[in-house]
């Protein structure tokens, strides 16, 4: 079975301040892609990244930061110095023999002034 | 290049009555897929075209529900019979075909309110 685990229902910080949302996932498959998307209040998903299986190497864009873990089945998200634009419903997700993507439960960010 | 459209944005129906909502895809992606997402869950996979073929429905797809791409471009997700619990925001996504590695590109969504 695959599935997408993201304990984190709800973050709340102070502008500035750092913040890592958990993802976990499960898959059989050798050959996976795992995805962050961000799905602020207009409710369109907006893709902010995509990593491969084989490919371990964490990855920083700005404040953005993910950390993939396969020996924990671990793909983190880190927002560095969070601003209240970063408030958003964060959601991860993963890919492998199917053509489609299997979302978590999605982390509610919210970052006060 | 515009992105995914979708319409109407919102709908508001009585039980019983049947909705139609229409998906316009980035052009040229041939495969389109149909999500559903209800409050405070992430999005649920419904169906999938490869142009006009759907390849792949989930159970969460009732026999109410029928999603046709006729000639490979737009795509509408009919629901007849609407119930209370199909009261959710029904998601587009379109991605060029040839990989099962990109990322869906996804529409603002057409939220449905069954009262």
């Amino acid at each position: 079975a695959q599935k997408v685990t993201q304990a984190q229902t709800e973050i709340s910080v102070v502008e500035k301040e750092d913040v890592t949302l958990d993802c976990v996932y499960e898959t059989r498959d050798t050959t996976y892609y795992l995805f962050w998307y961000k799905q602020p209040p207009s409710g369109e998903l907006v893709f902010l990244i995509r990593r491969n299986s084989f490919d371990e190497q964490n990855e920083i864009s700005g404040r953005y930061s993910w950390n993939f873990q396969k020996s924990t089945s671990s793909f983190n998200f880190t927002i560095t110095a969070s601003q209240v634009v970063d408030s958003a419903v964060y959601f991860c997700a993963l890919r492998s023999n199917t053509d489609k993507l299997i979302f978590g439960t999605g982390t509610r960010l919210q970052v006060f002034p | 290049d515009t992105g995914v459209s979708q319409d109407p944005r919102h709908k508001i129906t009585k039980r019983g009555q049947n909705v139609t909502f229409r998906c316009d895809p980035i052009s040229e992606h041939n495969r389109l897929y149909w999500y559903r997402q209800t409050l405070g869950q992430g999005p649920e996979f419904l169906t999938y075209f490869q142009n006009e073929a759907q390849l792949e429905k989930s159970r969460l797809l009732s026999d109410r529900f029928s999603a046709e791409r006729p000639k490979g471009s737009f795509s509408t997700l009919e629901i007849q019979r609407t119930e209370q619990g199909d009261s959710a925001m029904y998601l587009c996504a379109s991605s060029p075909s040839g990989t099962h590695t990109g990322e869906l590109f996804f529409g603002e969504g057409s939220r449905l309110t069954v009262l």
